[in-house]
């Protein structure tokens, strides 16, 4: 199978950084990737799909890039409310394997 | 805006079962995959199972294969997750989610991925 890697686990940054979380697969995928963001306690959202599409309503400081292998999600200035874990997940084939996540808070 | 409502969470014994249910509205359910994803208390996301449309071609994960049983009934517009077989291992909050559909111009096909409605969750918890 598939495996997802994200990268780095965590991070810390001050608002209005430009931050870039990294999902990489074990084999390529295409553009058959998804983000998703989830703040404490709340259900996961859908970021973009596609590895770029921004799903409607998302905020345009988000967006995604990659194809292949590797894949970024980029927050272009980081708000007080984009605290939250954010997963990548792979859906070219079953299994539908997401990343182990990576967290990001406010320095 | 599609809803979905997810119930059936419990304390259950290692080794007993239970039936999850989520219930949609808002959308045209029988037109849509859908899914089951848990997430075990304090870590991340887990996908469980897809069903197809019309209930013909279902997927799961390696751990829960044999074990759990995705069902739909478009009729009630209601997606099930039975799960035989529990374990410590098994204790999450369990979302249902509805897969979304886009056409993929690069490809030029239509492309079934990613998860754009999820309902709240409902709790597991496999412990004796």
């Amino acid at each position: 199978d598939i495996q997802m890697t994200q990268s780095p686990s965590s991070l810390s940054a001050s608002v209005g950084d430009r931050v870039t979380l990294t999902c990489r697969a074990s084999q390529g995928i295409s553009n058959y990737l998804a983000w998703y963001q989830q703040k404490p306690g709340k259900v996961p959202k859908l970021l973009i799909y596609a590895a770029s599409t921004l799903q409607s309503g998302v905020p345009s400081r988000f967006s995604g890039s990659g194809s292949g292998t590797d894949f970024t999600l980029t927050i272009s200035s980081l708000q007080p409310e984009d605290v939250a874990s954010y997963y990548c997940q792979k859906y070219n084939s079953a299994p539908w394997t997401f990343g182990q996540g990576t967290k990001v808070e406010i320095k | 805006e599609g809803q979905l409502v997810e119930s059936g969470g419990d304390l259950v014994q290692p080794g007993g079962s239970l039936r999850l249910s989520c219930a949609t509205s808002g959308f045209t359910f029988s037109s849509y995959w859908m899914s089951w994803v848990r997430q075990a208390p304090g870590k991340g996301l887990e996908w469980v199972a897809n069903i197809k449309e019309d209930g013909s071609e279902k997927y799961y994960v390696d751990s829960v294969k044999g074990r759990f049983t995705i069902s739909r009934d478009n009729a009630e517009n209601s997606l099930y997750l039975q799960m035989n077989s529990l374990g410590a291992e098994d204790t999450a909050v369990y979302y249902c989610a509805r897969v979304t559909y886009y056409y993929d111009s690069s490809a030029s096909y239509g492309v079934w991925g990613a998860f754009d409605y999820w309902g709240q969750g409902t709790l597991v918890t496999v412990s004796s």
